[in-house]
């Protein structure tokens, strides 16, 4: 089955610089790539999601990039803001499946 | 309407109880499913119904029972839960099953066997 691995586990920065969150995937078969913010006690939110005929996305703040070749898919958020703290767990599915591959999550703490 | 409700938002029980947690949307989504998730670690899908039939079951205990009344509404029926059960409980819904879909979550149910 698919493997997804997703660094770092726990990630600080000064409110106003960036954050990037990068995960890895090993099934080829994969074609759809979310992104999921989940705040203290609240369900995961889908943020922003890409699919693997695409390369980059873009939505305000928040970007994702896609490299089908090395299997590698990356979350940036710019100008991060005391609000964007919360885990964020990436995703990967095959079009063969119904299930989600979840990464094992990050941390993200931006210092006001 | 896009939004995944659950009910109850918290849960304490025995393990001689039983209980049921319940899961709505009116997305018109046709696929559905429960995740359990532990602290700081990714939700583990626990069972998918599509088109409200039982499609996938991840090895789940029998303790926990799952039931899809209509397109609209998930149901996990719990009976002699063990205290490492305890965890949230998330319900999700999807326009299709698989990856030609976003899935929504719902804000979960906080679970805790004591």
């Amino acid at each position: 089955g698919e493997n997804v691995e997703q660094h770092p586990s726990t990630l600080s920065v000064q409110e106003g610089d960036s954050a990037v969150i990068k995960c890895t995937y090993s099934d080829s078969a994969s074609n759809y790539f979310p992104w999921y913010k989940q705040e203290l006690g609240k369900g995961p939110q889908l943020i922003i999601d890409i699919r693997s005929n695409v390369g980059e996305k873009k939505d305000q703040r928040i970007a994702v990039t896609l490299n089908k070749t090395a299997k590698h898919f990356s979350l940036h958020i710019t100008e991060t803001q005391p609000e964007d703290s919360a885990v964020y767990f990436c995703a990967a599915i095959p079009y063969t499946g119904n299930q989600f591959y979840f990464g094992t999550g990050t941390s993200l703490t931006v210092i006001p | 309407d896009t939004e995944v409700t659950q009910t109850p938002k918290h849960l304490v029980m025995g393990m001689t109880n039983k209980k049921s947690l319940k899961c709505e949307q009116h997305m018109g989504h046709r696929a559905m499913y429960w995740y359990k998730q532990k602290a700081k670690k990714p939700p583990e899908l626990m069972f998918v119904y599509s088109y409200e039939k039982l499609s996938i079951n991840e090895s789940v205990p029998s303790r926990f029972s799952p039931e899809c009344p209509n397109s609209s509404l998930l149901n996990l029926h719990l009976h002699a839960l063990q205290p490492e059960d305890s965890a949230l409980y998330l319900c999700a819904s999807s326009q299709v099953p698989g990856a030609r879909g976003e899935q929504f979550f719902g804000p979960g149910t906080r679970l805790t066997v004591l």
